[in-house]
């Protein structure tokens, strides 16, 4: 089963705009991570975020997490063609190391 | 610094045959978990090893094993095929066990059961 619900499942905007993608999960977790995926190949992690933080940077990217809420959420600023993917939250549980992704949300930025 | 590599990258067997996917980890991780990918299913966690020992396994049945060599490297097994596990498996390593470790994943063996 899975731990997590990403929201929106599909997403396209225009070159240039923000992308905004949440993720909701239902347990408490150690950690959250953010990863990418291009049209089958492997996943590339993009952020960790503690359970202690509230929010991360890096580059294009910043991550939020709200614990009370479960749910976190990953924005991509002025966003490339070459974002197209699909980006998946996973998540730790305090009661396991093994990672529990989401559902993914499919990115389309038109050029 | 070689990422994490799996091998082969795409097969084809037929059903009621066994396969074994093989999996190198970064250098120095000695932390190696397995995931399979599928439409229907999304990602799921096969299981994980550290310093040869499963540490974690996930709810697949046991025509899925694995183990872990004294160098980290690690291998999968499916026996007795069936066209459901046709996936992608996703092999994955971090520099030790427990949350905290960032997770990193190679480029997947692509199997599909005919």
């Amino acid at each position: 089963s899975q731990q997590g619900e990403e929201d929106p499942q599909a997403l396209s905007i225009q070159e240039g705009e923000n992308a905004t993608m949440n993720c909701s999960y239902k347990t408490s977790i150690n950690n959250l991570q953010w990863y990418r995926q291009n049209s089958g190949r492997g996943l590339v992690h993009l952020i960790l975020i503690r359970s202690n933080e509230r929010e991360k940077h890096s580059g294009r990217l910043r991550v939020t997490l709200d614990t009370s809420k479960k749910s976190s959420s990953l924005l991509i600023t002025a966003s490339r063609a070459a974002d197209t993917a699909s980006y998946f939250c996973a998540t730790d549980m305090e009661s396991s190391y093994k990672l529990i992704f989401g559902s993914g949300t499919r990115l389309l930025v038109r050029p | 610094k070689a990422g994490v590599t799996q091998t082969p990258r795409y097969l084809i067997k037929t059903r009621g045959q066994q396969v074994t996917l093989s999996c190198s980890p970064i250098s120095g991780h000695r932390s190696v978990s397995w995931y399979q990918q599928t439409p229907g299913q999304g990602l799921q966690f096969l299981f994980e090893y550290f310093s040869e020992t499963q540490r974690n396994k996930g709810n697949f049945p046991g025509r899925f094993s694995g183990r872990q060599f004294s160098n980290s490297r690690s291998e999968m097994n499916v026996s007795t095929l069936e066209l459901g596990d046709s996936a992608l498996y996703l092999c994955a390593s971090s520099l030790g066990l427990g949350s905290g470790n960032t997770i990193y994943f190679g480029e997947g063996s692509w199997l599909t059961v005919v």
